[in-house]
């Protein structure tokens, strides 16, 4: 399936830390995206990025994609509490309408 | 924009009652999306919509899961009799069926049957 695996399953680190979390896939894509969902709440995305990209920036965020490896990682530079929750990756297809989700990376920032 | 409203926020239902979910995706985006999240099972794709369509419902678990999109702006997701095992939070989320636009989710509905 069209599913992103990712790793670790959860990470703890103290505030002002850099987290990174992994991703893997098996199928071909066009894109893969980072969604974010923090307690008590709906999914929200984060970054795409394309194919034919090696890395993505914004803000605080940095993305990269080998797509030889079929894997992604997201880093998060100088964490914050609020950055405390589940990190998403969701490969895809753009003739692919629906997205499925992995388990996610569940992200604790200690104050 | 009001992002995707999700109705209610909470409900708490007993054993075979029907259970109906209300979802008012963003205005102007033409696919709407059903998932159902648990701890065991982590975040499912239910059915979803484009154009007010059904295309692919093979993620409903059972014929006591329905779903409908009258209009554009409203779907429900109906459950009929409820069971204890389908409390979960249910997410709606839309999106532009147009190159890599994402998907924009409603916060959910946590649905506790007993």
């Amino acid at each position: 399936s069209q599913q992103g695996e990712e790793d670790p399953q959860a990470l703890s680190i103290q505030e002002g830390e850099n987290a990174t979390m992994n991703c893997s896939y098996k199928t071909s894509i066009n894109n893969l995206q980072w969604y974010r969902q923090n307690s008590g709440r709906g999914l929200v995305h984060l970054i795409l990025i394309r194919s034919n990209e090696r890395e993505k920036h914004s803000g605080r965020l940095r993305v990269t994609l080998d797509t030889s490896k079929k894997s992604s990682s997201l880093l998060i530079t100088a964490s914050r509490a609020a950055d405390t929750a589940s990190y998403f990756c969701v490969p895809s297809n753009t003739g692919r309408r629906a997205l499925t989700f992995g388990s996610g990376t569940r992200l604790q920032v200690q104050p | 924009d009001a992002g995707v409203i999700q109705s209610p926020r909470h409900e708490v239902t007993e054993m075979g009652q029907e259970v109906t979910l209300r979802c008012k995706p963003i205005s102007g985006h033409n696919s709407l999306f059903w998932y159902r999240q648990t701890m065991m099972r982590g975040l499912e794709l239910l059915i979803y919509f484009n154009n007010n369509v059904p295309i692919d419902d093979s993620g409903m678990p059972e014929d006591r899961f329905s779903a409908k999109m009258p209009n554009a702006s409203f779907s429900t997701l109906k459950i009929q009799p409820s069971e204890p095992r389908d409390s979960a939070v249910y997410f709606c989320a839309s999106r532009q069926d147009r190159g890599n636009s994402p998907l924009h989710f409603g916060n959910g509905t946590r649905l506790t049957v007993t």
